[in-house]
């Protein structure tokens, strides 16, 4: 069966530390992978998706940065992070032609 | 103008209503639309998707979609206290597979 996994589920940070929150996926090849960034009370917003493994499209330029080292590896990372960046990150796998999205646990970063 | 919009509510309906949600988008190319319930601090969790003009049933969940007004709807019949949720409207983009969210309405079901 499909899932997809992400961690840590929860995640207090201080300004200026580095970030790395990991997703994979099982039980699929080639995937296509999406990091999304909830802010309290708000919809998702789409941050970085990669269609293949160093194919990496960013949404929406900012402190983070994404990497796809493996197929079914997709890192969200940062340098150091800003009061700004806490919020609730998903980790999507959309199918091939946007026909369903399968959602990770979620990660609660709190900066502080 | 927001690619998709959705009224962030909240939505307050009695235990046994029917409950509406609306959500408009502005791609006319657009071709699948979905429904996701998000608990709070959870990830979203999907109810339902359709690609054609009209209704598509599920259980107690109706969707609606009217492409010439560019509209997808969630009808809730008989709504229950555990309906109580962020109901979150998504679109796929012509070019590729990304999925579009709008902000969600909060739902609250009264007992």
């Amino acid at each position: 069966s499909q899932t997809i996994h992400q961690w840590p589920a929860t995640l207090v940070q201080p300004v200026g530390s580095p970030l790395s929150l990991e997703c994979t996926v099982e039980g699929t090849s080639n995937p296509n992978l999406y990091w999304y960034r909830q802010a309290a009370g708000r919809g998702l917003q789409l941050l970085f998706y990669s269609v293949g493994i160093g194919q990496i499209s960013s949404e929406v330029p900012q402190n983070l940065s994404a990497s796809r080292p493996q197929d079914r590896q997709f890192i969200l990372s940062s340098k150091k992070l800003l009061l700004s960046d806490s919020g609730f990150y998903l980790c999507a796998w959309v199918i091939t032609g946007g026909t369903e999205a399968f959602f990770g646990q979620g990660t609660r970063l709190t900066v502080v | 103008q927001k690619e998709v919009e959705q009224n962030s509510g909240p939505l307050s309906v009695p235990e046994g209503a029917i409950a509406s949600l609306n959500c408009t988008y502005s791609d006319r190319g657009s071709q699948s639309f979905f429904w996701y319930r998000q608990y709070s601090g959870k990830s979203p969790e999907l109810i339902m998707f359709i690609y054609s003009n009209g209704d598509k049933e599920d259980g107690r969940f109706t969707a609606q979609l009217n492409k010439a007004s560019q509209y997808v709807s969630l009808l809730i019949r008989d709504s229950q206290p555990s309906d109580s949720a962020t109901y979150l409207c998504a679109v796929t983009k012509t070019a590729g597979n990304m999925l579009t969210f709008g902000g969600g309405t909060r739902l609250m079901v009264k007992p």
